[in-house]
């Protein structure tokens, strides 16, 4: 069964860093585009980043320098390490697996919060 | 970066009612799009994607159109569990964008 889980999030300052994780089951990490979306609290979607098989990688405008997604085969896991953080990164973070194909797949959230 | 404007924004229908909803994208995207629908605390589903597929186990009551810029989503007969938050995504090229959303709402 496939199965995506975040974690990681929290209550952090503003310009602190943060490390998402997103454990990955019934699949391969590595054999799939994988990305991360996020939502503001009571606002709509929005696409934050994508990591290819191959592992090129591509990112919003509005984090890019800031955030870096990753991934750890051995742990079958995809990471956002996210750096400078500001209020307007507030939001929740989901990890998804080849998002508008059939094998789109998404897990439930993690909830980053940047408060002084 | 590709702008995605989604209209309308909220809508009240009935259960039983045709409904729809558009996505204008600000250059041509192809059919690189897809619709989704969000739950309240849930994640968002895929319901459509290549503009006019239907995803895998999505009623046939949903159905989308379109090419180039101007896309719709269609639900012909309202039912009471798509009551929720659709969006529209382009996949044309990075950085992808969404919609703003449009919220379903009971009349």
């Amino acid at each position: 069964e496939v199965q995506l889980v975040e974690s990681g999030g929290g209550l952090v300052q503003p310009g602190g860093s943060l490390r998402l994780s997103c454990a990955a089951s019934g699949f391969t990490v590595s054999s799939h585009y994988m990305y991360w979306v996020r939502q503001a609290p009571g606002k709509g979607l929005e696409w934050v980043s994508v990591i290819y098989g191959g592992g090129t990688t591509y990112y919003a405008d509005s984090v890019k320098g800031r955030f870096t997604v990753s991934r750890d085969t051995s742990k079958n896991t995809l990471y956002l390490q996210m750096t400078t953080l500001r209020v307007d990164d507030t939001a929740v973070y989901y990890c998804a697996r080849d998002l508008q194909r059939p094998s789109d797949y998404w897990g439930q959230g993690t909830l980053v919060s940047v408060s002084s | 970066a590709i702008q995605m404007t989604q209209s309308p924004s909220s809508l009240s229908a009935s259960v039983g009612d045709r409904v729809t909803i558009t996505c204008r994208a600000s250059q041509g995207i192809r059919n690189d799009l897809g619709w989704y629908q969000q739950k309240p605390g849930k994640a968002p589903k895929l319901l459509i994607y290549s503009a006019s597929t239907l995803q895998s186990g999505v009623p046939s009551r949903f159905s989308g159109s379109g090419s180039g810029t101007d896309f719709t989503l269609t639900i012909s007969s309202l039912q009471p569990e798509d009551f929720a938050t659709y969006y529209c995504l382009h996949d044309y090229n990075y950085p992808y964008s969404f919609g703003q959303g449009t919220k379903l709402e009971i009349k």
